[in-house]
């Protein structure tokens, strides 16, 4: 299958600072990027769904000027978390579907960053 | 909107005993079914999905389901589990007109024992 790579896989960083997360399709064109949220022992929360050259469109209750995210090529996007906090550390994954795929084509994973934030 | 449920958190078997994780969902529309395995700090891998077409589908590491659509289910069954099959499972739709999106269940630890 296809290959989605996140980066980091880890990251510790202090409260007030930014930390930006890469999601990159290697072997195929992305459209459209998803960002989910998953804390220990739950399920995904999907924060946004991002598409090559336009805004990010986000779920209910995620703040967008914290969540920075930006899609500027079909291999690339980029979630960025601002002014961190302690509350924010989670298990972020990122999943990207190709560029001719219909509505049921599979969605690739990253494999996650985990973020703490001290 | 779409919702899933499944109906168990954790699922504890014995090795080489069969296995069945539950799932059902609710819709308004049509959808496409998936079943994803997360292992410990990782991301998902697709075991199967259905998009249309027979009501079983088969997929990796020996995992297949069934599609009900009456009863509005897609359970995921194993004949015989390993150890290497504990991991948490996810059941998860898309709806046919949401570009993709996928909204996933709560999630089952499946714990194969020896």
């Amino acid at each position: 299958g296809a290959v989605v790579s996140q980066h980091p896989s880890w990251v510790i960083c202090k409260s007030g600072t930014s930390v930006k997360i890469e999601c990159r399709s290697l072997d195929f064109q992305a459209t459209t990027m998803f960002w989910y949220r998953q804390f220990p022992k739950q399920s995904l929360m999907l924060m946004a769904t991002s598409n090559e050259g336009s805004k990010a469109t986000y779920e209910q209750g995620v703040e967008k000027d914290k969540f920075l995210i930006n899609h500027a090529s079909l291999t690339l996007s980029t979630l960025t978390v601002t002014s961190a906090h302690p509350e924010d550390s989670s298990f972020y994954i990122c999943s990207a579907r190709d560029y001719q795929g219909l509505g049921g084509t599979e969605a690739f994973f990253g494999q996650g960053t985990r973020l703490t934030v001290v | 909107a779409q919702s899933v449920t499944q109906l168990d958190s954790q699922v504890p078997v014995f090795e080489e005993a069969p296995v069945e994780l539950r799932c059902n969902y609710s819709s308004s529309v049509s959808v496409y079914l998936f079943w994803y395995v997360q292992y410990p700090n990782q991301g998902l891998q697709l075991l199967l999905k259905y998009l249309s077409g027979s009501t079983l589908v088969k997929g990796i590491n020996g995992f297949e389901a069934e599609f009900n659509k009456s009863q509005t289910s897609f359970h995921l069954r194993k004949p015989s589990v390993h150890i290497s099959d504990t991991a948490e499972y996810f059941c998860a739709v898309s709806a046919h007109n949401q570009g993709g999106k996928l909204i996933f269940g709560q999630g089952t630890e499946l714990s194969v024992k020896p």
